[in-house]
């Protein structure tokens, strides 16, 4: 059983300019969450993607968009990158059809973006 | 939009047990509690969870208050390797399509 995979690992970009940022789930997943983790804070919920649409979404402005893809892959879009975007983004896999509430929530790794 | 409040660091001797307390009273009554640790910027890892009874299993213990409005979580024996940043967490939505409020954690240093 695979964990939640998530590219690139790290990446600096330009204020102004674009990224994607890309989450494989963990094998039975079907609910993908991303979260934005400044320096020393803890993660704060961007949004969450069930069935390919949007199901929820935290205090983030519609520069912050996403996907998900019928494999339940998500990717995370940031267009317009401000120097405070500067952040490790998590994206966290799960099963909205669970029949135990187990863990629940598996987290990958993250990629961390400078923004310079 | 915070839902818990931690402590922002402990310490801990090694082979000794680590209390790690948490207040979340606003919490409402569907809303589980979440514990997950942080290590060097990784992903966090899932510790254990709750609702309303205690719950232990091979990491550790959550003790929930009987109002609900503060929880424990407890590593019986701490090692080195559990040096890390433990986050108390609310999830605020159903089942695991929820999302989870985290606090400001915990860095809890464990000594030799």
């Amino acid at each position: 059983e695979t964990g939640v995979t998530q590219s690139p690992t790290h990446l600096i970009k330009t204020r102004g300019q674009q990224v994607t940022l890309r989450c494989s789930s963990q094998s039975g997943h079907n609910t993908v969450s991303w979260y934005q983790q400044a320096l020393g804070q803890g993660p704060q919920f961007i949004f969450q993607y069930y069935r390919e649409e949007e199901n929820g979404r935290g205090n983030f402005p519609p520069r912050f968009s996403g996907l998900q893809f019928p494999n339940y892959s998500s990717e995370l879009n940031v267009n317009a990158l401000e120097l405070d975007d500067s952040a490790l983004y998590l994206c966290a896999s799960s099963s909205a059809t669970a029949t135990k509430d187990q863990d629940g929530y598996t987290f990958g790794s993250g990629t961390r973006v400078t923004v310079v | 939009d915070a839902k818990t409040t931690q402590p922002p660091s402990m310490d801990c001797a090694e082979g000794r047990a680590a209390n790690l307390p948490c207040n979340h009273s606003t919490i409402s009554g569907n809303e589980y509690v979440y514990w997950y640790r942080q290590i060097h910027s990784q992903g966090p890892q899932y510790i254990i969870h709750g609702l309303k009874n205690n719950e232990t299993n091979e990491m550790a213990s959550l003790i929930i208050t009987e109002d609900r409005k503060s929880s424990t979580l407890i590593l019986p024996h701490a090692t080195l390797r559990d040096t890390a940043v433990y986050y108390c967490i609310v999830r605020v939505g159903t089942s695991n399509t929820g999302k989870l409020i985290f606090g400001q954690g915990t860095t809890l240093q464990v000594k030799p």
